[in-house]
């Protein structure tokens, strides 16, 4: 099995920054994703890293070190609708995704 | 049709009662999943399969089964509903097992009484 750690909560300030972390341990790794999920909602995918380093699309940025089974994703510029459940997801060696809890970004005005 | 759908989108279904959630893409993606959201523990997989006529199990398959008679379709099935089965859940399918990201139905809400 997986097991994937992020935060549960974060609260930000509109045109802020914020970084979410996740690390992992997995059997085998075939990519790593960051998913977005508004309440009510299905997730949509934002970004996928499987090598090292920064991956960046527009305001959002993800990262990867797979020597610490570490990843960020970065949030920049925050606006009220980026208020939602942002969810890592690790792919292993089976190509099968298991997902993290999920983290909940609150962005105040 | 445009993406993936699910029916229904929320049901309430007494313990004890048989009932199929159905999921349908029109990408011609090989591979679908099916998973549950639960408060607190994220998605998780309960089945799916590479490519039609195969499918396998995920990290909870218990109480499920499902057929993949043709590309498109990859209905869920509960065989006797349990309280412990209420949860939201979600249909996915992606090119292939190997490539791309996953692509997500709508979701169905279940509440099993």
């Amino acid at each position: 099995g997986q097991n994937i750690d992020q935060p549960t909560e974060m609260t930000a300030t509109e045109g802020a920054i914020v970084q979410i972390n996740c690390t992992y341990q997995t059997s085998g790794f075939n990519g790593l994703f960051w998913y977005q999920q508004h309440a009510g909602e299905a997730p949509t995918f934002l970004s996928y890293n499987v090598l090292d380093g920064l991956e960046e699309k527009g305001r959002f940025s993800s990262f990867l070190s797979r020597s610490k089974g570490y990843s960020y994703l970065l949030l920049k510029e925050l606006q009220m609708k980026d208020s939602a459940s942002y969810l890592c997801a690790v792919r292993d060696g089976d190509y099968k995704l298991s997902f993290g809890a999920g983290t909940t970004v609150t962005v105040r005005a | 049709i445009a993406g993936i759908t699910q029916a229904p989108t929320s049901q309430i279904l007494a313990a004890g009662r048989r009932m199929t959630l159905r999921c349908t893409q029109d990408m011609r993606h090989n591979a679908m999943y099916w998973y549950r959201q639960d408060l607190g523990l994220g998605l998780r997989l309960i089945h799916y399969s590479n490519t039609a006529g195969t499918t396998g199990k995920g990290e909870v398959p218990d109480g499920y089964s499902v057929s993949r008679a043709n590309t498109d379709d990859f209905p869920l099935t509960l065989a006797s509903a349990v309280p412990s089965q209420t949860s939201v859940y979600f249909c996915a399918s992606s090119p292939g097992t190997g490539g791309g990201e996953q692509y997500f139905g709508p979701g169905t809400r279940l509440t099993v009484t």
